[in-house]
């Protein structure tokens, strides 16, 4: 089985401070993992994904990823926080022998404070 | 906009009815996937098809059914509706229906059961 943890479900921030949104991951082999964005009354946009190399992904908007197998993590940063990066961000994950698909997290709401 | 199309984007309807959700995926997208997403089981997969055969099957309800046209658009068909079936329902589609390729999804249709 597969699973996602946000173990956050509300992050806020200070625009123009870091911002780190969690996640951990259960999987058998080697996983997939993925970041999506959701605005409000809009579906999720693909930020970013880890496939397999380099640990630190980079992806749309700034943001950055950091695989971490020892961890199994998957954790979300941004140097610098918009106000306009408010909105909701799920972490999933699959693996390379899946028959499965995306299993999502909860959901982690941010709020970057002006 | 991801270019994925979904239609209605809100319907309303009673206990016991029957309602159709379709979804026309990305220009030269050959998978498609439905996700429901509630505010208490989150997001959860339904079906993907890719070139209009069934890929991979989870939380499908008896209830629920879909399938994948010859020019790619899809339908997913909820029958018998009960108030629990309310919901924000999402239809995503990739290239080619890999677990590494990324998902694009659809504004997504609100599905109120009275």
């Amino acid at each position: 089985a597969q699973s996602v943890a946000q173990p956050e479900d509300q992050v806020n921030v200070a625009e123009g401070n870091p911002l780190t949104v969690k996640c951990t991951y259960s999987v058998s082999g080697n996983p997939y993992l993925f970041w999506y964005v959701q605005y409000p009354n809009r579906g999720l946009q693909f930020l970013l994904k880890y496939i397999t190399g380099d640990n630190l992904v980079k992806g749309s908007y700034g943001f950055e990823a950091e695989f971490n197998k020892s961890q199994t993590s998957f954790h979300l940063k941004k140097p610098s926080a918009l106000v306009s990066d408010s909105a909701l961000y799920f972490c999933a994950v699959t693996h390379s022998g899946s028959a499965r698909q995306l299993t999502f997290g909860s959901g982690t709401q941010l709020t970057v404070l002006p | 906009d991801s270019g994925v199309t979904q239609t209605p984007k809100h319907l309303i309807t009673a206990t016991g009815q029957r309602v159709t959700l379709r979804c026309s995926p990305r220009s030269g997208d050959l998978s498609v996937y439905w996700y429901q997403q509630s505010l208490d089981q989150g997001l959860q997969f339904l079906i993907q098809y890719y070139n209009g055969e069934e890929r991979a099957k989870g939380n499908i309800l008896e209830r629920f059914s879909a399938q994948q046209f010859p020019d790619l658009h899809s339908e997913l068909n909820l029958s018998s509706l009960e108030l629990g079936d309310s919901a924000l329902y999402f239809c995503a589609s990739s290239v080619d229906g890999a677990p590494d390729s990324p998902l694009h999804f659809g504004n997504g249709t609100r599905l109120t059961v009275t």
